[in-house]
């Protein structure tokens, strides 16, 4: 079945240094992919999705660039703040189900 | 978009005991589904709530211990019936538009149970 792996973590950063996490993914379909934000205490918030292969999805200097060949949806952003610090969910949708990743815990320290 | 305002957002309840979890949408959607999550996990789904009909359950979840109802398009609720300590975790309810759409989620309801 489709499956999504990410980039367990947990990842420390300072502020202002450049961040990915990793996320690839088994589809025999054609999914949407899509990153969450939790932040403590919090539901997931949406922070980017894209529907087709070379989509580029951006949000609060966010981004991720969805990769057919390599079946690849990594996050990345330039500039990281104190304030990015959350666990941060890789999922995919092929129509029906929505499955998720383990989640990547990102600490960024000033 | 849509906002999802779920109810209670954390209890302490005693094992033996039933929580009913409340979960209201601000506009209709086609999906709503229930999911848990242990600390520091990842999401498992425990089941989608069909409007008017019984739910559709994952594996390792049934009806007894966990029912749900979803008497139309915008509310639904999850109860965690005969409680142990087991099931001391978060519970979030989802909600989608279409299938294939993005998911939007309520802020959680965190349940010890002791």
């Amino acid at each position: 079945g489709d499956s999504v792996t990410q980039m367990e973590g947990p990842v420390t950063l300072s502020e202002e240094a450049f961040l990915t996490i990793n996320c690839t993914y088994t589809a025999t379909g054609y999914p949407s992919l899509f990153w969450y934000v939790q932040y403590p205490g919090e539901g997931l918030q949406l922070l980017l999705k894209a529907t087709k292969a070379d989509d580029k999805g951006s949000n609060k200097g966010f981004e991720a660039t969805y990769r057919k060949e390599t079946t690849s949806f990594h996050l990345e952003k330039g500039s990281v703040q104190v304030s990015d610090s959350a666990v941060y969910f890789c999922a995919l949708s092929d129509y029906y189900d929505m499955r998720f990743g383990a989640g990547t815990r990102l600490t960024v320290k000033p | 978009s849509a906002v999802i305002s779920q109810k209670p957002s954390r209890d302490i309840c005693q094992r033996g005991t039933s929580l009913t979890i409340q979960c209201q949408v601000d506009s209709q959607v086609t999906m709503m589904f229930w999911y848990r999550q242990q600390p520091g996990q990842s999401l498992t789904l425990i089941a989608t709530a069909n409007q008017g009909s019984e739910a559709t359950y994952e594996s390792g979840f049934v009806i007894d211990k966990f029912p749900i109802s979803r008497p139309n398009l915008t509310f639904s609720t999850l109860t965690v019936s005969n409680m142990s300590p087991e099931d001391s975790s978060i519970y979030l309810c989802s909600a989608r538009g279409w299938a294939g759409t993005e998911a939007f989620f309520g802020q959680g309801t965190r349940l010890t149970v002791v």
